[in-house]
């Protein structure tokens, strides 16, 4: 059975500190894996995904992630972190919309 | 566009009333999801919507949940009778297709059974 694990409840990082949120998945095929934040009150935002092909992923607000599909992880880094990314975030995998897992989300403090 | 709009964003009720959830997905998206959060459970998949048509509700927890989508601009979850372990966020979600993982979430809407 595909699922998620989050293994960091909450993290907290002073501002301009380097990040990085774990994830690790298990999945009988080539997964699908994304990151979403969700800001307090807010709905959840996809950040980056990975499909296919380089296995470090661009995405959105200066995050990036890093496939490994050895050590079953998708972690998510940032270089320099910002007050406003004080977010929960979650990662998820899935093949299709309707077979997505969620990980439980990790809460991020930006200490300033 | 204005993205996928859910009202209310915040709901109270008393157990045994029933409530209503809407939510109006992003114009063009043919699929439509409903989620629930929770801090015991996460993110669930309840039920989604393909071209307005129900395709797959094994995640709807149990009978007193239903939801319609009586066109592509517009769907409800409805609770009746609701129970204080209903108490959650829910979540709308839409995509240009079920086979599109690339789902656009809204706010959300915040009931609390008491």
């Amino acid at each position: 059975a595909q699922s998620v694990t989050q293994p960091d409840i909450h993290i907290t990082v002073s501002e301009g500190a380097s990040l990085e949120l774990r994830c690790n998945y298990s999945y009988g095929a080539t997964p699908y894996l994304f990151w979403y934040v969700q800001s307090p009150g807010q709905g959840l935002q996809l950040l980056l995904k990975y499909f296919s092909g380089d296995t470090l992923v661009q995405g959105i607000k200066g995050f990036e992630a890093e496939f490994k599909r050895s050590q079953s992880s998708f972690n998510l880094r940032k270089p320099s972190v910002h007050w406003s990314d004080a977010a929960e975030y979650f990662c998820a995998v899935g093949s299709v919309a309707t077979d997505m897992r969620f990980g439980a989300g990790t809460r991020l403090t930006v200490k300033p | 566009d204005a993205g996928v709009i859910q009202s209310p964003r915040h709901e109270v009720t008393e157990m045994g009333q029933e409530v209503t959830l809407r939510c109006k997905p992003i114009s063009g998206h043919n699929s439509l999801f409903w989620y629930r959060q929770t801090m015991m459970r996460g993110l669930e998949l309840l039920i989604y919507f393909n071209n307005n048509v129900p395709i797959d509700d094994s995640g709807m927890p149990e009978d007193r949940f239903s939801a319609k989508m009586p066109n592509a601009s517009f769907s409800t979850l409805k609770i009746q009778p609701s129970e204080p372990r209903d108490s959650a966020v829910y979540f709308c979600a839409s995509s240009s297709s079920f086979m599109n993982t690339e789902a656009f979430f809204g706010q959300g809407t915040r009931l609390t059974v008491v």
